[in-house]
């Protein structure tokens, strides 16, 4: 599975779009890319997933540009209750495993 | 639908002791893996079963081991308990299809997980 890097922590305040940045330098071409939030003490829940180009859902959106060698979650106006972990993963739906690689995530934190 | 219940929510158990933990996943599906937070490591993959066999395994001791049952309510053990055993346990369910990935946007759920203390 690819390796991801993210930046360890993000400030932002209410209201304010936030975007992170994922890299994924040798993402292969059958990998698609998910972004999941995690709340201390709590299990990791999904936000987005997407192949290329953008996806946009009800809470965020994701944007992966033609090299696929990265992507970014942006998720807009935020609020003190989007403060928490978010995670990016890389992987093969159809590869013969079952598992997620997480990495050391990204810790967002809003003020008010 | 109900969610993944993992039990107990907080455990604290000696050094040497053993421990089970449960996950009971979403109704309908076959695929339970179990994952291990620590501070230090982050979240790791521990094992991964589904129709109570061992479908995958990460790089974890013999003293982690795990199981199914026919109703897919899957349980963890961990024997002889080591302080570096202390962590947050989480269980994840899935429909059970190979691809982990592309089922998350429809069937790949956490539990609240089980907060897990050696003393």
């Amino acid at each position: 599975l690819a390796k991801t890097t993210q930046p360890i922590s993000m400030d932002s305040y209410e209201g304010q779009e936030v975007n992170i940045t994922c890299s994924h330098n040798n993402i292969a071409t059958n990998d698609y890319i998910t972004w999941y939030q995690q709340f201390p003490s709590q299990g990791p829940r999904f936000i987005i997933q997407g192949y290329k180009t953008k996806v946009t859902n009800e809470v965020a959106s994701l944007f992966i540009p033609a090299d696929r060698k990265s992507s970014t979650l942006s998720l807009p106006r935020v609020s003190l209750s989007d403060t928490a972990v978010y995670y990016c993963l890389v992987g093969d739906p159809g590869g013969a495993t079952n598992k997620l690689i997480f990495g050391t995530g990204t810790l967002l934190a809003v003020q008010p | 639908k109900a969610g993944v219940t993992q039990t107990p929510r907080y455990l604290i158990k000696t050094r040497g002791q053993q421990v089970t933990l449960s996950c009971s996943p979403i109704s309908g599906h076959r695929s339970v893996s179990w994952y291990q937070q620590t501070p230090g490591q982050g979240l790791q993959f521990l094992f991964e079963y589904f129709s109570e066999t061992q479908r995958n395994k990460g790089n974890f001791p013999g003293r982690f081991s795990g199981r199914q049952f026919s109703n897919s309510r899957s349980e963890m053990n961990v024997s002889t308990l080591e302080l570096g055993d202390s962590a947050l346990y989480l269980c994840a369910s899935s429909l059970g299809g190979l691809g982990a990935i592309a089922e998350a946007n429809y069937g790949y759920t956490f539990g609240s997980g089980t907060r897990l203390t050696v003393v």
